[in-house]
Formats: structure tokens, C-alpha cells, sequence
């Protein structure tokens, strides 16, 4: 079966600190990965996503960037962030599920809660 | 005009009521219609997955989609406490990587 795994699931920065949030996913291969951050009562706002190593679209020009360094890796950082950066960010999967390929459904990780101070 | 809508409630029901759940959207190249239940400070978990048309049953649930009218619907039978959550609607083309969501239902099932 297939496992998303994000960490940390709680993280308090500074503003002006760096940010390095990583997804990891198991049991899978060649999946597309995203990136969404959620800001409270709000919906889902995708940030990146990547059909490959080293492939990233941007959706939404900000201080984040996002990098997938190997097939099952994402990672969202940033080098300075801001108040508003705070949110919930969420990473998601598609592709490959057992023996059934659908890139048409999308599989969440728990979660990691920023919270900017 | 938002590609998709749907009602933030929040909506409160008896334990034991059916729910209904809907959303609207514009773009008529959506082809695949997911609903996922969210629970507080937890990632989004994947309910009900459908394609184009028709309704699905599972359990409890049953989604409903009406391309035509550009309408989904998420039905919930014996409502329990337990269904007590954020319901997101989400939509996908069939070509392209992009999931569109809803901004939420947040549900109330009192016992």
C-alpha cells in the first residue's frame, strides 16, 4: 500500500527564518506531487507541483520554491519567510496505486502546521 | 465567478439525519469528481471518486454528479457524530495535472 509521509507536523519560525518542509512517499513510483498550503477556514491553495526529478511548476509567485531531488522526495522551502506564509501545507500524490495507474485522484500526507511569529 | 463553489456552513444536523453536500462549478472540461472528508489539523482523506456522470454508493455515502447542471452532490445516510467534518470537493480535465477544490463544507452531526 501507499504511505505519504510529511515532517515536521508542527513547526513555530521566526520571521525572516528559513523553511525546509519535506513529503516522502512509499510504495509507489513516478508519482505527480504537490504542494498546498491552507490557510484557516479557507481552501487549498496548490503552491507547486512536479511530474518528475527536478520537473516543478510554479502556480503561484511567492517566496516559496519547492525542489523534488529524488522520484519520491518533495521538498517546499524557503529562504526568508514572511508572516503570511503562516498556514497548514499539505503535500499530495497521484499516480500509481497497486496495479492501477490514475493520475485522476489524489492521495493527502497529514499535514504540517506553520505558524509564522 | 470562483471555478468551484460550494457552501462553507457551517451545516449542524441531528445524529442519525442524511446530509446533503454540494458544489457547482464552471468549467465544463472537468471529467473526474472527488470528495474528501478533512477532520481538524489532519490532511484531507479521500471519500468518494467518480468519473463524468452518474452516481457511486459506498456505504453510508453516495456521490452524485450532473454534468448538465454542473452540479455534484455528496449524500450521507445515518449521520453520526463521527462524520463531523470539513467536506472538500475537488474536480480534474482529463488531460493536465491540476486538481481544482472547494473551499469546504464544515459539518455538524450532534448527537
Amino acid at each position: 500500500s501507499q504511505t505519504i509521509h510529511q515532517w515536521p507536523a508542527t513547526l513555530v519560525q521566526p520571521v525572516g527564518s528559513p523553511l525546509s518542509l519535506e513529503c516522502t512517499v512509499e510504495g509507489t513510483s513516478n508519482p505527480n506531487l504537490y504542494w498546498y498550503r491552507q490557510a484557516a477556514g479557507r481552501g487549498l491553495q496548490l503552491l507547486f507541483y512536479s511530474v518528475g526529478i527536478g520537473q516543478i511548476s510554479s502556480e503561484v509567485p511567492q517566496n516559496l520554491s519547492a525542489s523534488r531531488p529524488q522520484d519520491r522526495q518533495f521538498i517546499l522551502s524557503s529562504k526568508k519567510l514572511l508572516l503570511s506564509d503562516s498556514g497548514f501545507y499539505l503535500c499530495a500524490w497521484s499516480g500509481l496505486a497497486g496495479e492501477v495507474i490514475s493520475y485522476n485522484e489524489q492521495f493527502f500526507g497529514p499535514g504540517t502546521r506553520l505558524t509564522v511569529l | 465567478q470562483k471555478e468551484v463553489e460550494q457552501d462553507p456552513g457551517p451545516l449542524s444536523v441531528p445524529e442519525g439525519a442524511i446530509v446533503s453536500l454540494n458544489c457547482t462549478y464552471s468549467n465544463s472540461a472537468f471529467q473526474y469528481f472527488m470528495w474528501y472528508r478533512q477532520y481538524s489539523r489532519k490532511g484531507p482523506e479521500l471519500l468518494m471518486y467518480t468519473y463524468s456522470s452518474g452516481n457511486k454508493e459506498d456505504g453510508r455515502f453516495t456521490a452524485q454528479v450532473d454534468k448538465s447542471s454542473k452540479y455534484i452532490s455528496l449524500f450521507i445516510r445515518d449521520s453520526q457524530p463521527s462524520d463531523s467534518a470539513t467536506y472538500l470537493c475537488a474536480m480534474k480535465e482529463n488531460y493536465g495535472q491540476n486538481f481544482v477544490f472547494g473551499p469546504g463544507t464544515r459539518l455538524s452531526v450532534l448527537p
